[in-house]
């Protein structure tokens, strides 16, 4: 069993929907916990992070994390076409470790 | 500020053959870390140097190694490439230690293709 789990989608979904992703994981060790973007031929981009349980809102995106039941989430709110990437979970103890990405598109 | 660079930006080499990724940090990060990322096995640490040294390590054979500057560049080096070695390699510079992943940046990665 991998240690972060992620759905690899792809997501389909019409401009202006919301959007959650989610990533579940295994190590309670796991103390920071990130959502990065990835377009295509591109590194990933630093999206949002958080520290330990509870919700981060920044403009469209909210990451939330609970830590009693091992769940992290990202929701994209009002989704543009410009929002279609891949997005990937990472959390980390000692290093950082990533989920497969979750492929998202929205098309208008 | 200058983003994360890495040279090349494409390679391509045959089995057999050793490799050498170039990475230069954002200006005053002294933190590097380098990255394999498959369609199959997704992102996976490889090593993070902080001020010329090694501070951790994934599981990768030793054929790969690495190695930071006193002007925080770092190198990746892969021996005897094997097929499975085809992948995108991402380095990511941060300002301090691992205490704070979460103020990774990512360069656009270097796409090695071993034929």
């Amino acid at each position: 069993q991998k240690e972060v789990e992620q759905d690899p989608g792809p997501l389909s979904v019409p401009e202006g929907a919301i959007v959650s992703l989610n990533c579940t994981y295994s190590n309670s060790a796991f103390q920071y916990f990130m959502w990065y973007r990835q377009y295509s031929r591109k590194g990933p981009e630093l999206l949002m992070y958080t520290y330990s349980s509870g919700n981060k809102e920044d403009g469209r995106f909210t990451a939330q994390v609970d830590k009693s039941s091992k769940y992290i989430s990202l929701f994209i709110r009002d989704s543009q076409p410009s929002d279609s990437a891949t997005y990937l979970c990472a959390m980390s103890a000692d290093k950082l470790i990533f989920g497969a990405g979750t492929r998202l598109a929205v098309h208008p | 500020k200058a983003g994360v660079t890495q040279t090349p930006r494409y390679l391509i080499k045959t089995r057999g053959q050793q490799v050498t990724l170039s990475c230069s940090p954002i200006s005053g990060h002294r933190s590097v870390s380098w990255y394999q990322q498959t369609p199959g096995q997704g992102l996976q640490f490889l090593f993070e140097y902080f001020s010329e040294t090694q501070r951790n390590k994934g599981n990768f054979p030793g054929r790969f190694s690495g190695r930071q500057f006193s002007n925080s560049r770092s190198e990746m080096n892969v021996s005897t490439l094997e097929l499975g070695d085809s992948a995108l390699y991402l380095c990511a510079s941060a300002t301090q230690d691992r205490l704070a992943q979460e103020t990774q940046y990512f360069g656009p990665g270097t796409r090695l293709l071993v034929l």
